[in-house]
Formats: structure tokens, C-alpha cells, sequence
């Protein structure tokens, strides 16, 4: 059973315009959402997270939009450029145990 | 990461082989976890570690153990390995002093992609 769903499988985007990844949950009890970033031959690295009590957060080209109510959480990526270009994760978390729950990942190529 | 170590980084095996990855880290966090990743499922839990004495089974943890040597050491092990296993592997670490602060960060090793023939 995947809790975590994620599309698309693959994203193809040009030099400057805006990458969207989107991941749905079905656990309510999650209570923390990071997206992943990992490039070919390295293990993933946090790139920016939210918790449910806000709707978006923003960190420099990179937000997180997250519905609630739809139990949905999407990563903007704005001016992509081709050092974005990696697969990304989404995730989902609860309790005190802190079990990251992974969904299927997307491989974003930014095109130069 | 360079603060957390793995290896082998690569290794292939033959079927019903005792095998065993080592993960190293020297962030001082308390927290390690095993996952495995495959084409299209993303990664998946296998075992995790909350200090020393505690160890628990992550969503797939049939036909693995794993041992905490220390702190700083979380080994997983494959008795007899099968086709099926052949993945890429990583290790990961968290600080639980963190949680409460929202921070709740884990650290990924570079993986040991493992090859079952």
C-alpha cells in the first residue's frame, strides 16, 4: 500500500521556467512533509520541508504549496536551471518515531 | 554526506550468500536507518535504530538484520541473499535532540548499490 503518491514519474522542463511536483497522502496522522533531493551517485539531501499548519513555505526558488483538506502538498521549482536537474522525493512522517514515508520520486531534467 | 560513511559502495554477490553492508557516521546523531531504493518505488524502510539497545523493523524487513555495534555503527545484513535484494542501499542518520525544534533532518550516506546474481 503507498501512502505517499507522487507524479509525474518524469518531468522535462526548459532553462528558466517553473518544474511542479505533486504528492498526495492518505495518513491524516502525518504531521511533517520534506522533499528530497538526490543526484545521480549521492543519497538524498533534505531540500526544504513543511509542517500542516501552514499552506505554503518558500525557500528561496523552491515552495512548498500544501491543501490539507486534499491531503495534497506540491514542490515548485521557479526558474528551473539545469543544476536542478535530479530526482526528487517526497515524504511524509508521524509521531515521535519520525518513519519517513516515501513517495515514488520524479526524475526533473531542466533542459539549458 | 561525508559525515556518514558506507561501504562497501558496490558489491555483487551470488544467490543464498552471507552479506553485509556497514554504515559510519561521525555526526554524533543517535537516530540510524536502513532503507533500500528501487526504480519506482522510491525508498523504503528497512530497520531503524534509536540508540544502541533500541532497534526496531521498518515495512520491510523480511530477510534482513541489522546490528548496532555503537553510536556511530549500523551494520545490515543479508543471511542469504536473493535476486530480489539486488537494490541500492543507503543508510541514514537523525538527531532526536532536534525533533522538538522542528528539525527533523536525516542524513543520507552514498549508498552501496548491491547486485544479487
Amino acid at each position: 500500500q503507498q501512502q505517499v503518491k507522487q507524479s509525474p514519474q518524469s518531468l522535462i522542463v526548459q532553462k528558466g521556467g517553473i518544474s511542479i511536483i505533486n504528492c498526495a497522502y492518505e495518513n491524516t496522522a502525518f504531521d511533517y512533509f520534506p522533499w528530497y533531493q538526490q543526484f545521480p551517485g549521492k543519497g538524498p539531501a533534505l531540500l526544504i520541508a513543511i509542517r500542516p499548519d501552514v499552506s505554503e513555505k518558500k525557500e528561496g526558488r523552491f515552495t512548498i504549496s500544501f491543501n490539507k483538506s486534499a491531503k495534497q502538498f506540491s514542490l515548485h521549482i521557479m526558474d528551473s536551471q539545469p543544476g536542478d536537474s535530479a530526482t526528487y522525493f517526497c515524504a511524509a512522517s508521524k509521531g515521535s518515531a519520525r518513519q519517513l514515508t516515501f513517495g515514488s520520486g520524479t526524475q526533473l531534467t531542466v533542459l539549458p | 554526506d561525508a559525515d556518514v560513511t558506507q561501504t562497501p559502495r558496490n558489491r555483487i554477490t551470488k544467490t543464498g550468500k552471507r552479506i553485509m553492508l556497514e554504515c559510519s557516521q561521525t555526526k554524533g546523531h543517535d537516530r540510524m536507518y536502513w532503507y533500500r531504493q528501487d526504480p519506482g518505488l522510491g525508498l523504503r524502510l528497512i530497520y531503524y535504530s534509536f540508540d544502541v539497545k533500541d532497534i526496531n523493523k521498518g515495512e520491510i524487513s523480511d530477510g534482513y538484520s541489522v546490528s548496532r555495534q555503537a553510536q556511530a555503527k549500523f551494520s545490515l545484513s543479508l543471511e542469504s541473499a536473493i535476486p530480489n535484494q539486488t537494490a541500492l542501499y543507503f543508510c541514514a542518520t537523525s538527531d532526536s535532540g532536534f525533533r522538538d525544534m522542528g528539525l527533523d533532518t536525516q542524513y543520507f550516506g552514498p549508498g552501496t548499490r548491491l547486485t544479487v546474481l
